[in-house]
């Protein structure tokens, strides 16, 4: 059963670009959390995705956007990309409804460089 | 800002002693759950505790919660080399997000 599913595993981009970044859940999960982490520091929430809507959003510019696809799978969308976007980009998935009693299964993070 | 702060930001210890490590958080909670995450990669759930809970046991690690005093200690116990990693707290006050505290980086010496 896999878990959780990101690409690209590492990216270089430069200042003024834009990139997106992808993520399949785990099966049988239908919900999927976007996370910043950066270096020496604990994630930070981006947003959530659930019935391809947005459900809640960190406090993240509007250069960072989302999307939800009806296979659950999702990308994050970053524009005009800063030095201060470098970070590990996280994805998290879990099963709505089932908070109280699991964890989210997070992928392995896609790494970004900005240059 | 993060919702929880771990301490202490850092902890060496020799192989087979525990390892003890706390977090603080500011407001009410659902659960709180730690993660482990080895080399900046992705995190791995280790164990979560319901707010009306007190203990939790799960194989060697041992969580507590004591919510009138917004605080969890994580305990684990007859520590391995493989157990050389960052450690986060992470509370779920909303069923939308995790807030997560910067983590506590454990380093067991063989």
């Amino acid at each position: 059963d896999a878990g959780v599913t990101q690409s690209p595993t590492h990216l270089i981009k430069t200042r003024g670009q834009q990139v997106t970044l992808r993520c399949s859940p785990k099966s049988g999960h239908d919900t999927v959390s976007w996370y910043q982490q950066a270096l020496g520091q604990g994630p930070q929430f981006i947003f959530q995705y659930y019935e391809e809507e947005e459900r809640q959003r960190g406090n993240f510019p509007d250069r960072f956007s989302g999307h939800q696809f009806p296979n659950y799978s999702s990308e994050l969308n970053v524009n005009a990309l800063l030095l201060g976007d470098s970070a590990l980009y996280l994805c998290a998935s879990r099963s709505t409804g089932t908070s109280f009693n699991y964890g989210y299964t997070f992928g392995s993070g896609t790494r970004l460089t900005v240059v | 800002s993060q919702q929880g702060e771990e301490d202490p930001q850092a902890l060496s210890i020799q192989e087979g002693e525990n390892a003890t490590m706390n977090c603080s958080y500011k407001t009410s909670i659902n659960n709180l759950q730690w993660y482990r995450q080895n080399s900046g990669r992705g995190l791995v759930h280790l164990i979560l505790i319901r707010s009306n809970e007190r203990e939790k046991h799960s194989g060697r690690l041992r969580v507590t919660l004591d919510t009138s005093k917004k605080s969890s200690s994580l305990l684990i116990t007859a520590s391995r080399a493989a157990d050389t990693a960052s450690y986060f707290c992470a509370t779920d006050a909303s069923d939308y997000k995790l807030s997560f505290g910067a983590g506590t980086t454990v380093t067991v010496r063989a």
